[in-house]
């Protein structure tokens, strides 16, 4: 297992499209998580899912943001009629348990997609 | 509500020099989980640490270690020998105990940039 995966890196896409980001975990990760990062401040939480239930959503996720993990393994994240606002880099995370130790006990973050809207 | 400061938003260095960057924390969790990411250009965050609210042994990784505070609510980070490949954005991180709540709050960052 190489990590977390995103896809796509970047996307450019003019204001009012939709668009649709993939996440897919460390594979004996059960938890997922999405963040957004906007230049200069720190990641900002977004929605979380164990398993294939979402657990918690953040008041950032409006009603024009969709997440879904049908079966508990990959993610994907949709935003439809996008506005400039949106352009940010959207991290995805994936842990087990913190009250393990090893390699992989803590949160382990994507390299993200960078949305722009234009 | 939890919250990270990490007043230094710059920090510029010789290479060689040690370099502190520090993060204060707030919350009302007795127990909480506290953490360093390392972001470099590529954009990915890399975990460094993970530190429990109930143990406040300090911790030294090679050129790297940490001073927990908990009558401060600090956890800085020391880069002792610094060198060019440590310049990055890094983050200072905090989860809670509330249950049900895994979202972990990030401070806004400290830019290291290590001159050779």
């Amino acid at each position: 297992d190489t990590g977390v995966s995103q896809d796509p890196r970047h996307k450019i896409t003019k204001r009012g499209q939709n668009v649709t980001f993939r996440c897919d975990p460390i594979s004996e990760h059960n938890r997922l998580y999405w963040y957004r990062q906007t230049l200069g401040q720190g990641p900002e939480f977004l929605t979380y899912f164990q398993n294939e239930a979402q657990l918690e959503k953040s008041r950032l996720l409006s009603d024009r943001f969709s997440a879904e993990r049908p079966k508990g393994s990959f993610s994907t994240l949709e935003i439809q009629r996008t506005e400039q606002g949106d352009s940010a880099m959207y991290l995805c995370a994936s842990s087990v348990s913190l009250g393990g130790k090893g390699p992989n006990y803590g949160y382990t973050f994507g390299s993200g997609t960078r949305l722009t809207v234009v | 509500a939890q919250k990270v400061t990490q007043a230094q938003t710059e920090i510029s260095v010789v290479e060689k020099e040690d370099v502190t960057l520090d993060c204060v924390y707030e919350t009302r969790d007795t127990t909480y989980y506290l953490f360093w990411y390392k972001q470099p250009p590529s954009g990915e965050l890399v975990f460094l640490i993970r530190r429990n609210s109930f143990d406040e042994q300090n911790e030294i990784s090679g050129r790297y270690s940490w001073n927990f505070q908990k009558s401060t609510s600090s956890f800085n980070f020391t880069i002792t020998a610094s060198q060019v490949v440590d310049s990055a954005v890094y983050f200072c991180a905090l989860r809670g105990s509330w249950a049900g709540s895994y979202q972990l709050t990030f401070g806004k960052g400290t830019k290291l940039s290590v001159i050779p």
